[in-house]
């Protein structure tokens, strides 16, 4: 089955504790994507990749970090969480390439809370 | 810049009525222009994308939505509520390929019988 995994689903943690959840994804897609959503905000993407070794910011990359060392994996590193962090966690994934967009699948998510 | 407005974060109907969602964007140039559902405690799913090929785009689970360029407006229609269809709503536009998706805020639809 074409999916993209999360792991953990929950976590709560408290501040200051490094912290890494995972993505995989296993339709060999170029693309992956972190968002965060928040109340009353919609998704915010966090960091991109567009391809393994190739990584850049979105919108709210502050305090995040993220590695693509192999392509079905994109995990995203909090070195240092906050409770600013606390929030629903998205991974995302899609083919990329030329002039058409194509449908970015998302994981179940993770509930993240930083004590 | 791009953006995306979803007007009414909070949307009440009865099972049978019509269901709209709106959504305008801002973008320079032709986007691509998306919606997405969100079942409690799942991720998103594409409900239905526009990329140019028609305005009247058809999604999954009867929705469907017109792309309007001269409102640059992008509405989310379903003839006929069900129970089923209570979520949240979000309305999303990318430029190109490879770029990011950017989101509304999301609209809650609350389906009552």
């Amino acid at each position: 089955e074409a999916q993209v995994t999360q792991n953990p689903r929950y976590l709560i943690t408290v501040t200051g504790k490094k912290l890494t959840v995972t993505c995989s994804q296993n339709m060999n897609h170029e693309y992956m994507s972190w968002y965060r959503q928040d109340p009353g905000l919609g998704l915010r993407q966090i960091y991109y990749s567009m391809n393994v070794e190739v990584t850049d910011k979105g919108d709210v990359p502050e305090g995040y970090k993220v590695s693509r060392k192999e392509k079905r994996n994109f995990p995203l590193i909090l070195e240092s969480p906050s409770p600013n962090q606390t929030s629903l966690y998205f991974c995302a994934s899609s083919l990329w390439g030329g002039s058409s967009y194509n449908e970015q699948f998302f994981g179940p998510g993770t509930r993240l809370t930083v004590l | 810049a791009q953006s995306v407005t979803q007007l009414g974060s909070h949307v009440s109907v009865s099972e049978g009525a019509l269901v709209l969602l709106r959504c305008n964007y801002s973008s320079s140039v032709p986007p691509y222009l998306f919606w997405y559902v969100q079942y409690p405690n799942q991720g998103l799913q594409l409900l239905l994308k526009y990329t140019s090929a028609a305005t009247l785009v058809k999604g999954i689970n009867g929705f469907e939505a017109e792309f309007k360029k001269s409102e640059t407006s992008f509405h989310l229609t379903k003839p006929s509520a069900h129970m089923s269809d209570a979520a949240e709503y979000f309305c999303a536009v990318s430029l190109q390929a490879g770029t990011a998706l950017i989101f509304g805020k999301g609209t809650t639809l609350s389906v009552s019988s």
